[in-house]
């Protein structure tokens, strides 16, 4: 159980084009769903956080205009990287966290991003 | 959410156990230590988690001091698929809404 999915799991884009990340939970309702950045031998970096219905919380420094986060229902988040450039490529993992038996993150397999 | 110390990296031969030392000075009474693994590539994945007691599950053994200082994680028997790097976590119960945050972590090389 616990199962966490991204797609796509890896995108290459032009600049100044738009990337819509998603991430699924598979087998249980995520009530809050988080978004991580990581750079290259770097550390996991946390973005925001959504909760379903809700307007995600951004971290101090996270540009919410750039990042934009929908979190319409509760298996389902997406992460748009708006007017993309190359600074933005990293590796993108989402994390989900239920109720009960699943009121623990559970992380995604991470989507790495590149921009031409 | 306390901060924790960790090496930042240590090599461990295949077969042998890998201690992985974590201090985490600052912890409240109501923190939990939470261990991850990341492949390369990969999302974190769960390892085990720990209040005060020692925990042990298919995949490790976590021992935390009686003064809650620090802990260790033990991998049993080490395989070359153990190399990844490890985050300690200190974090507050789930309820109170604190998520994971991550520091630097230890890389851990399994060797032949």
């Amino acid at each position: 159980g616990a199962v966490v999915s991204q797609h796509p799991s890896r995108v290459i884009c032009k600049s100044g084009t738009s990337v819509k990340i998603e991430c699924r939970s598979l087998d249980f309702q995520a009530t809050t769903m988080f978004w991580y950045r990581q750079f290259p031998k770097q550390s996991l970096m946390l973005m925001a956080t959504s909760n379903e219905g809700s307007k995600a919380t951004y971290e101090q420094g996270v540009e919410k205009d750039k990042f934009l986060i929908n979190h319409a229902s509760l298996t389902l988040s997406t992460l748009t990287v708006t007017s993309a450039h190359p600074e933005d490529s990293s590796f993108y993992i989402c994390s989900a966290r239920g109720i009960g038996t699943y009121n623990e993150q559970f992380f995604g397999p991470g989507t790495r991003l590149t921009v031409l | 959410d306390a901060k924790t110390t960790q090496p930042t990296s240590m090599d461990c031969a295949e077969g042998r156990a890998a201690n992985l030392p974590c201090n985490h000075s600052t912890i409240s009474g109501n923190e939990y230590v939470y261990w991850y693994r990341q492949i390369h590539s990969q999302g974190p994945q769960y390892i085990i988690h720990g209040l005060k007691n020692n925990e042990t599950n298919e995949m490790a053994s976590l021992i935390i001091t009686e003064d809650r200082k620090s802990s260790t994680l033990i991998l049993p028997h080490a395989t070359l698929r153990d190399t990844a790097v490890y985050y300690c976590i200190v974090r507050a119960p789930m309820e109170y809404g604190n998520k994971l945050v991550f520091g630097a972590g230890t890389i851990l090389r399994v060797k032949s």
